[in-house]
C-alpha cells in the first residue's frame, strides 16, 4: 500500500526564520511528488516533483525530490505570517489515478 | 478558465439523517473527479474518484457513496450519518489520464451531531 509520511506533524517558528519541512513516500512505481498548502478552506498547488524535474523554487520556497532516499523537503526562508498553513506532500504512482496524502504539517509563524 | 464549486460551506446533520454533497466542475470536459475527506488538522484521505461518468471507485468502506450523473458533477451521499462522518469533505478535480496536480474546491465542513 502506497505510503506518505509528514514530518514535523507541528513547528511553531519566529517571522524571519527558515524552515524545512519534511516528507517520506514508499510508493509503487513513483511518478511525481506535489506539495501544497492550505490556509482556510482549499488546499493550492505549490510544486510538483518528477524523476525530470527534482528541484523546484519560487520566491521564498524551494523543493527537492530525493528518488534515492524516498523523500523531499520543502524550504521557506524569511517566513511571514501569512505563511501559516497546513502543508501537505502527495505521491502519485505510474497508472494510478489518484494522490496519495501524508498527514500534514501545520505550521505557525509568530511575529 | 475552469472552475469548481462545492456546496454547502458548512452542514450541521444529526446522527441518521442523510447528506447530499454536490460539487460542479465548468470550462473543462471529461475531469478526473474525486472527494477526499480531512480529519481536524490532518491530512487528505481519499474516498472516492471517478474518471467517467457512472464510474465510481471506492477507497474505503463506509457508509458514504459517490455517483457522477454527468460529466462534471459529482455527489457523496449518505442515507444515514454516523458520528464519525464529522470532517471537512474537498472536492477535487484533474484533466486526465493523470491526476495532477489536483485543483480544490473550498470544501464542506459537515458536523454530524
Amino acid at each position: 500500500e502506497d505510503k506518505v509520511v509528514q514530518s514535523p506533524l507541528s513547528l511553531v517558528v519566529h517571522e524571519g526564520d527558515t524552515v524545512t519541512l519534511n516528507c517520506s513516500y514508499e510508493v509503487t512505481n513513483f511518478r511525481s511528488l506535489l506539495w501544497y498548502k492550505q490556509e482556510k478552506k482549499a488546499p493550492t498547488f505549490l510544486f510538483m516533483l518528477t524523476s525530470s524535474g527534482i528541484e523546484k523554487k519560487s520566491g521564498r520556497l524551494s523543493s527537492i525530490l530525493d528518488k534515492k532516499e524516498l523523500s523531499s523537503i520543502l524550504n521557506i526562508t524569511a517566513t511571514q505570517t501569512g505563511d501559516s498553513a497546513i502543508y501537505l506532500c502527495a505521491v502519485e504512482a505510474r497508472g494510478a489515478q489518484k494522490l496519495v496524502f501524508g498527514q500534514g504539517t501545520r505550521l505557525t509563524i509568530n511575529p | 478558465s475552469q472552475t469548481i464549486h462545492q456546496w454547502p460551506a458548512t452542514l450541521v446533520q444529526p446522527v441518521g439523517s442523510p447528506l447530499s454533497l454536490e460539487c460542479t466542475v465548468e470550462g473543462t470536459s471529461n475531469p478526473n473527479l474525486y472527494w477526499y475527506r480531512q480529519a481536524a488538522g490532518r491530512g487528505l484521505q481519499l474516498l472516492f474518484y471517478s474518471v467517467g461518468i457512472g464510474q465510481i471507485s471506492s477507497e474505503v468502506p463506509q457508509n458514504l457513496s459517490a455517483s457522477r450523473p454527468q460529466d462534471r458533477q459529482f455527489i457523496l451521499s449518505s442515507k444515514k450519518l454516523l458520528l464519525s462522518d464529522s470532517g471537512f469533505y474537498l472536492c477535487a478535480w484533474s484533466p486526465g489520464p493523470y491526476n495532477s496536480p489536483l485543483h480544490f474546491g473550498n470544501g464542506t465542513r459537515l458536523t454530524v451531531t
